[in-house]
């Protein structure tokens, strides 16, 4: 199974600030996910990062506000642009293999005041 | 757009008590999963079901697909301790998951 290397792990940001997420895996992987847990709540998809091309963005979640890099197939990186309180979340990524099976990195764990 | 539910929200069992929790997909999927998240931890993956009415077994824990593979369960007997955290369906469709809201597991010794 791949394992998952993402940093931070938490932080505390200062709002109108900007936040870039790693995301390292120790193999080749074709589909990479970004999420969102709210405290208490379920994971909504951010964005299926591609490999060589622009991410996909899912309703609701625009570039501007996380952009998002895939320069090979074993990283990525999310930023959260222009912080708010409301971002305050867990965010998660997420690599499929081949056998459909979702690995999660450890989630960075964002406050922001 | 894609929508998993997933009830209960919540569920307080007696140690010893089964569990289940259920998962309804507003479209058919091409696969369900499910994981489990503890407290301050990151879903970790614990099984995949594929084919229309399937059913796996792993120890205590019980899952199926429905027929239409629009809806699953996982079912838990004689739940322990260890058995606490929230449990999350996933169904998939065009290679992008879709996550139910969970069901919060408490188990009392």
């Amino acid at each position: 199974s791949a394992v998952i290397s993402q940093k931070p792990s938490r932080d505390i940001c200062q709002r109108g600030t900007s936040l870039t997420i790693q995301c390292q895996v120790d193999s080749q992987v074709t589909m990479m996910f970004w999420y969102r847990q709210q405290p208490g709540q379920s994971l909504t998809l951010i964005a299926t990062a591609n490999q060589g091309s622009e991410a996909t963005y899912e309703s609701g979640f625009v570039i501007d506000k996380f952009p998002i890099s895939r320069p090979n197939l074993t990283f990525s990186t999310l930023t959260v642009s222009n912080m708010s309180p409301e971002d305050s979340s867990i965010y998660l990524c997420s690599v499929e293999e081949r056998t459909a099976e979702a690995f999660f990195g450890q989630g960075t764990r964002l406050t922001v005041v | 757009g894609q929508q998993v539910m997933q009830i209960p929200q919540y569920q307080h069992v007696q140690e010893g008590e089964d569990f289940t929790t259920y998962c309804n997909s507003s479209t058919t999927l091409s696969n369900i999963q499910w994981y489990k998240q503890r407290p301050g931890g990151h879903p970790v993956f614990l099984i995949q079901l594929v084919k229309s009415g399937e059913v796996k077994k792993q120890k205590r824990l019980t899952f199926q697909f429905g027929e239409a593979k629009k809806n699953s369960s996982l079912h838990i007997t004689a739940t322990q301790t260890t058995d606490v955290g929230t449990y999350f369906c996933a169904g998939q469709n065009f290679n992008k998951f879709y996550f139910g809201s969970g069901t919060k597991l408490n188990v009392k010794p």
